[in-house]
């Protein structure tokens, strides 16, 4: 069965602090991993995915996740947040059988 | 496209009633997911459904749970009886039927609350 862990339930960081969220992931074959993220009052959106191929993902708003196989981790970065940035955030990893598995997601209030 | 649409927005019961959740997918996908977020378990998958049929539906938790999708543009979740423990949002999210783990699109979410 896939499971995925994410470590912190809560980060508060100040505009300009840069940010990584961790995310841990079992699965006993090829998985494709994602990073969902959620604002106030908004529906789920996709960050970014890694499917194949280079393991440092490029997403919107500045974004990036590493996909790093010996770890099973698929940490999510960012070197400089803003405010806007304050939202729930997912990691999600899916295998040959469909199925999205989600972490139960990290809050992140960054402060003005 | 709207996107995935679901209603109610929110929707609050008393224990022992029928609840109905409902979901629009978008036009042209083929999948369509149910979700449910809590704070304890954060987000789980109750069921998915490809070319209106149900395909996995081992994430319901209990038999009061039923999920139907009689067409491409349409899908409901019922609880009946309902519980306070089912208070949740629920999510529905449709993808198109292409690799595995493709893009989901996500309602906005169903805020259940039942007393």
């Amino acid at each position: 069965a896939q499971s995925v862990s994410q470590h912190n339930h809560h980060v508060i960081l100040s505009e300009a602090a840069s940010l990584e969220l961790g995310c841990n992931y079992s699965y006993g074959g090829t998985v494709n991993l994602f990073w969902y993220v959620q604002y106030p009052g908004q529906h789920l959106q996709l960050l970014l995915k890694y499917f194949s191929g280079d393991p440092l993902v490029k997403g919107i708003k500045g974004f990036e996740a590493e996909f790093i196989k010996s770890k099973f981790s698929f940490n999510l970065r960012k070197p400089s947040v803003q405010w806007s940035d304050t939202a729930e955030y997912f990691c999600a990893v899916g295998g040959s059988n469909y199925k999205l598995t989600f972490g139960k997601g990290t809050l992140l209030t960054v402060n003005p | 496209d709207a996107g995935v649409i679901q209603s109610p927005r929110h929707e609050v019961t008393e224990m022992g009633q029928e609840v109905t959740l409902r979901c629009k997918p978008i036009s042209g996908h083929d999948y369509l997911f149910w979700y449910r977020q809590t704070m304890m378990r954060g987000l789980e998958l109750l069921i998915y459904f490809n070319n209106n049929v149900p395909i996995d539906d081992s994430g319901m938790p209990e038999d009061r749970f039923s999920a139907k999708m009689p067409n491409a543009s349409f899908s409901t979740l019922k609880i009946q009886p309902s519980e306070p423990r089912d208070s949740a949002v629920y999510f529905c999210a449709s993808s198109t039927g292409t690799p595995q783990g493709e893009k989901l699109f996500f309602g906005s979410g169903t805020q259940l609350s039942v007393l």
